[in-house]
Parts: C-alpha cells; sequence; structure tokens
C-alpha cells in the first residue's frame, strides 16, 4: 500500500545535528512533491520545508532556514531532512507527506508518515 | 504570510449531532484549502481538498464548503471515531505554507 515511514530521530544536544529519512512505498515517488511537517507537543501543525519531484526547487520556513537542508534520493524511494544547530525549540513531531497530485507543485497532503519525534535537550 | 483562523478552539458536541467548524484566511486562497483530522498519538488525515472535495474514503457525513477568506467544516452527525481535532490549511500562497492552530472536537 502507499506508505511513507519516517525514521532518525531522537534525542540531541542543542547546536548539533542530526538526519531524518521517509522512505516511501506502493508509488511512483519521483513523480510526487514532498513536505516535512513538524508539531511540537501539545501544539499544532508547522509546515517545516518542501522539496519538488526531481530536486530542482526547495523551500523551507524562515524558522530553519539556513539550518535545515531538504534532500530526496529517487533511486531509493527516500526523503531527507538534515537538520543542522539544533534548538531547544525545533523539538517536536516531524513528519513528511506527499503533495496529493503527481507532478505538481502545490496541493493537500494525501499521505503522511507516522512521524519521527526529536528532542533537543541538554 | 497568510494567517489561517479557526473557531472555536474547542467544539463540545453530542454523538448524532451536527458540528460547525469555520476558518478564517488573512487574505484569499481561492479554494485551495484542506482540512485534515487528527486523533491523538496519530499523523494528519487528509478529509476534505480543494475546500470542498472529500478525500478518498472520507465519508460523506464530512463536507466542506466556502471560497476566498471564509470556510466550514461541516459533520453532519458526530460519530464516536470523530472526535478529534480538525486543522485547516491553506496550498495557494505560500511559502510559507500555513495550518490554522486547530478545532478540538469534544464529547458533550
Amino acid at each position: 500500500q502507499v506508505q511513507l515511514v519516517e525514521s532518525g530521530g531522537g534525542v540531541v544536544q542543542p547546536g548539533r545535528s542530526l538526519r531524518l529519512s521517509c522512505t516511501a512505498s506502493g508509488f511512483t515517488f519521483s513523480s510526487y512533491a514532498l513536505h516535512w511537517v513538524r508539531q511540537a507537543p501539545v501544539k499544532g501543525l508547522d509546515w517545516v520545508a518542501f522539496i519538488l519531484n526531481d530536486g530542482t526547487n526547495k523551500y523551507y520556513a524562515d524558522s530553519v532556514k539556513g539550518r535545515f537542508t531538504i534532500s530526496r534520493d529517487n533511486s531509493k524511494n527516500t526523503l531527507y531532512l538534515q537538520m543542522d544547530s539544533l534548538r531547544p525549540e525545533d523539538t517536536a513531531v516531524y513528519y513528511c507527506a506527499r503533495v496529493s497530485i503527481q507532478w505538481r507543485v502545490t496541493g493537500a497532503f494525501d499521505v503522511w508518515g507516522q512521524g519521527t519525534m526529536v528532542t533537543v535537550s541538554s | 504570510e497568510i494567517v489561517m483562523t479557526q473557531s472555536p478552539a474547542t467544539l463540545s458536541v453530542s454523538p448524532g449531532e451536527r458540528a460547525t467548524l469555520s476558518c478564517r484566511a488573512s487574505q484569499s486562497v481561492s479554494s485551495n484549502l484542506a482540512w485534515y483530522q487528527q486523533k491523538p498519538g496519530q499523523a494528519p488525515r487528509l478529509l476534505i481538498y480543494g475546500a470542498s472535495t472529500r478525500a478518498t474514503g472520507i465519508p460523506a457525513r464530512f463536507s466542506g464548503s466556502g471560497s476566498g477568506t471564509e470556510f466550514t467544516l461541516t459533520i453532519s452527525s458526530l460519530q464516536s471515531e470523530d472526535f478529534a481535532v480538525y486543522y485547516c490549511q491553506q496550498y495557494n500562497n505560500w511559502p510559507p505554507l500555513t495550518f490554522g492552530q486547530g478545532t478540538k472536537v469534544e464529547i458533550k
């Protein structure tokens, strides 16, 4: 079935780095744009980053610009989020999500992963 | 940045009753508006896209309406599995892509 599975979360000290992965199955990965969305404990949804299906266009929330890097490897059906210079306010569950229509830049998110928890604490 | 404002923050409804949730955008988002349902410990699930189109597998008791800056999600007859938090999201003018703060639908 169509699925996204995140991994790579954990506990990390402020200032350190972490790389999240999101592995896809059940659909043609290279045809879809993808996003990262996060949710701090007992808070709402917060958009983090976007990447086009071929990796040529990327956008970031101001809160992570210059610290986080989104990338993808279409040969491995995997999306990544490299998180550097982590701060306590980056503590959240991180979800990857698929844009609902193939080849489109924008759209609703029709498939979500189960999320991976990142805790930034000394 | 387009700010999405949902109301009310919490809605107390009895099973079988109708629930009406509102979402307002700080500027027009046309019909590029989605609604998501999230239960505790789970990822969000897409309910409505294009302001009024139900996603695959979503029951007919969920309906969306509106365009421009005012949107509504209606659950016609609440079932036990519908008690959750609901978020609206605009995807018309971004980055940044923005969500509302959520409406919690709880059992009265």
